[in-house]
This record gives structure tokens, sequence and C-alpha cells, in this order.
């Protein structure tokens, strides 16, 4: 049974960078796609990026320019930074596999998510 | 960017009642559409991928349809634990994107 955890700093400053970690246990990390996506308080879901397992990435291109996804394949585990943080970024960031079946592909296991807030 | 409508923004239902979301996109993307529920709290769980396929272990009560534009994502006979919040999201290209979600009530 494949399990995510999130963790890193529940409080970030304006203009820092916001680091986190996802642990991958009970399967190899380099067997798949992963996922980062955040959910600002209160409103929907956003699609951070897609890691890919030759170490390729997708980013939504409203983040482009700040956020950096990579993985650790000898430790099992992701992480996302994002450069530059302002109060929009605050939101619950969550960790997702991506399953693939042919040419679709979905969000199939989830972390809990770590809250991040952006403030002074 | 492909642009994901759902409606109705918020439902009210009882238990036992035949639902319906609709989840429109705003270019055509095939069958390249999952469902997912989120409960407060928690992260989304995925129920249905490809339209219309449903994930292990989802109760056969969750129906997915549609192609092209227009999709529509039915729960046949409400249950409790079905109040939540659906999102659609496309997996068509790149950004992917969500609904801005239904949230099903009581």
């Amino acid at each position: 049974q494949v399990l995510l955890q999130e963790s890193g700093p529940g409080l970030v400053k304006p203009s820092e960078t916001l680091s986190l970690t996802c642990a991958v246990s009970g399967g190899p990390i380099s067997d798949y796609y992963w996922s980062w996506i955040r959910q600002a308080p209160g409103k929907g879901l956003e699609w951070v990026g897609y890691m890919f397992s030759n170490g390729n990435t997708d980013y939504n291109p409203s983040l482009q320019s700040r956020v950096t996804m990579s993985v650790d394949t000898s430790n099992n585990h992701l992480s996302v930074k994002l450069t530059s943080v302002t109060a929009a970024d605050t939101a619950v960031y969550y960790c997702a596999r991506v399953a693939v079946w042919g040419s679709y592909d979905a969000l199939d296991i989830w972390g809990q998510g770590t809250t991040v807030t952006v403030s002074s | 960017d492909i642009q994901m409508t759902q409606s109705p923004s918020s439902l009210s239902a009882s238990v036992g009642d035949r639902v319906t979301i609709t989840c429109r996109a705003s270019q055509s993307i095939s069958s390249y559409l999952n469902w997912y529920q989120q409960k407060p709290g928690k992260a989304p769980k995925l129920l249905i991928y490809a339209a219309s396929s449903l994930q292990s272990g989802v109760p056969s009560r969750f129906r997915g349809s549609g192609s092209g534009t227009d999709f529509t994502l039915t729960i046949s006979s409400l249950q409790p634990e079905d109040f939540a919040t659906y999102y659609c999201q496309q997996s068509f290209n790149s950004p992917r994107s969500f609904g801005q979600g239904t949230k099903l009530e009581i």
C-alpha cells in the first residue's frame, strides 16, 4: 500500500522560498509520475505540476517561473520549492501519485496535505 | 488553457436521491476527464477516470459519462457518506485544470 506524507514549515515569510517534501512509502518512487496540487483556504484545487519518472517536469505556467519539483530516489521522497512567495501562495499543498492507463492519467493516491501560511 | 466549469456550484439533496453534476470543458477533451470527491479537511479521492471508468474500490452507484466538452457525474442513490465536494479535472493537456467544485449538501 503506497502512502504519501507531506512535510514542511507551516509558516513562510513573504518573498522567501517555500520548501516541502513528500515521503513515499510502500513502493518505489521511480515507477510512477508524481504531482503537486494546492488548495487555497475555502477555494478549489490548483494543479502545480507533474514530475515524470525520467526527471522531466511540467509546471503550471502560472507558477513556472517560481516552482521547482525534484525527486530523490535514494530516499524515496519528492520535493517542491516555490520562490518569492506572497499571501496568495497560502494553501494546503498535496502531493499525489499519477496513475496512467494508456494515454489517460489521474491522481489516484494523495497525501493528507500540509498547510502553508505566508505571513510576516 | 482549458477552462473547466461545473454546475451547479452547490446542490441540496437527500439520502436516496439520484443526483447529477455537470462539467463542461472550454474545448474538446475527448474522454480525458476525471472526477474526485473531497470531504472537509481531507485530501481528494479519485472516483472516475477517463470519463467513465470506475476507480477500484469506488461504489458502483457512482457513474461518469460524456465526451468532447460535456460530462456528467451521477450518483444513483445518495448515501450519507456521499455528502462532499466534487471536482472534475481534465487530463487532455497541460496545464491540467480542475473545475471549481460542486458542494453536495443535505
